[in-house]
């Protein structure tokens, strides 16, 4: 299955400010997806990553406040803009496969903000 | 976004005991399920997938009834380091979509 690095792995930040989160994968894949884990909760699908499009977002997510990059197959962006407390979430970047229809899962962004 | 629902726990089980958990799921169109474990502070990892009447790998079975929306995990001779989150998951077509997951069921293994 496809590697998917991360980072940063964890930050700290404060109310009002960005953060871009970066993954990479050690192969050319169709699908990334970003996910959201808040604390105690599950796995919310936040957008779909397209390459060389806009990203499709889920609803209740929108471009402005999580503006996606997906410049090729390999990598992509994911910003958490004008951040709020509310916004502290493990991000988790993912990608289909091995089998169909399967997801592999980066080790994620557990983001703090103050 | 479509429902997939699990019993959150904690179930606490002693070592060697089965335990088994079931996952609902509300869209029926559903086509393809799956059980992913996630350790603390950990991001999750397939665990099983379940495609058609179930499966087996070792010590786990997956099993999927389509007529009363429900998936389940059976876990035997349960070992300390089962202990995790377990989380359903279900695809629903469509190409561009990505599993819905449930909540999880946290499984605690007893010595």
């Amino acid at each position: 299955s496809a590697v998917i690095s991360q980072k940063p792995s964890r930050d700290i930040c404060q109310r009002g400010t960005s953060l871009t989160i970066q993954c990479q994968v050690d192969s050319q894949v169709t699908m990334m997806f970003w996910y959201r884990q808040q604390p105690g909760q599950s796995l919310t699908l936040i957008a779909t990553a397209n390459q060389g499009s806009e990203a499709t977002y889920e609803s209740g997510f929108v471009i402005d406040k999580f503006p996606i990059s997906r410049p090729n197959l390999t990598f992509s962006t994911l910003t958490v803009s004008n951040m709020s407390p509310e916004d502290s979430s493990i991000y988790l970047c993912s990608v289909t496969g091995p089998g169909a229809n399967v997801l592999t899962f980066g080790a994620g962004s557990r983001l703090t903000v103050l | 976004r479509k429902e997939v629902e699990q019993d959150p726990g904690p179930f606490n089980v002693p070592e060697g005991a089965t335990v088994a958990f079931n996952c609902t799921y509300s869209n029926s169109a559903s086509q393809s399920f799956f059980w992913y474990r996630q350790d603390c502070r950990k991001e999750p990892k397939l665990l099983m997938s379940v495609y058609s009447s179930g499966n087996e790998d070792g010590r786990f079975t997956a099993q999927l009834n389509r007529a009363s929306q429900y998936i389940s995990l059976l876990i035997r001779d349960s070992k300390l380091s089962d202990s995790a989150t377990y989380l359903c998951a279900g695809y629903s077509g469509g190409g561009a979509d990505g599993l819905t997951f449930g909540k999880g069921t946290h499984l605690i293994i007893q010595p």
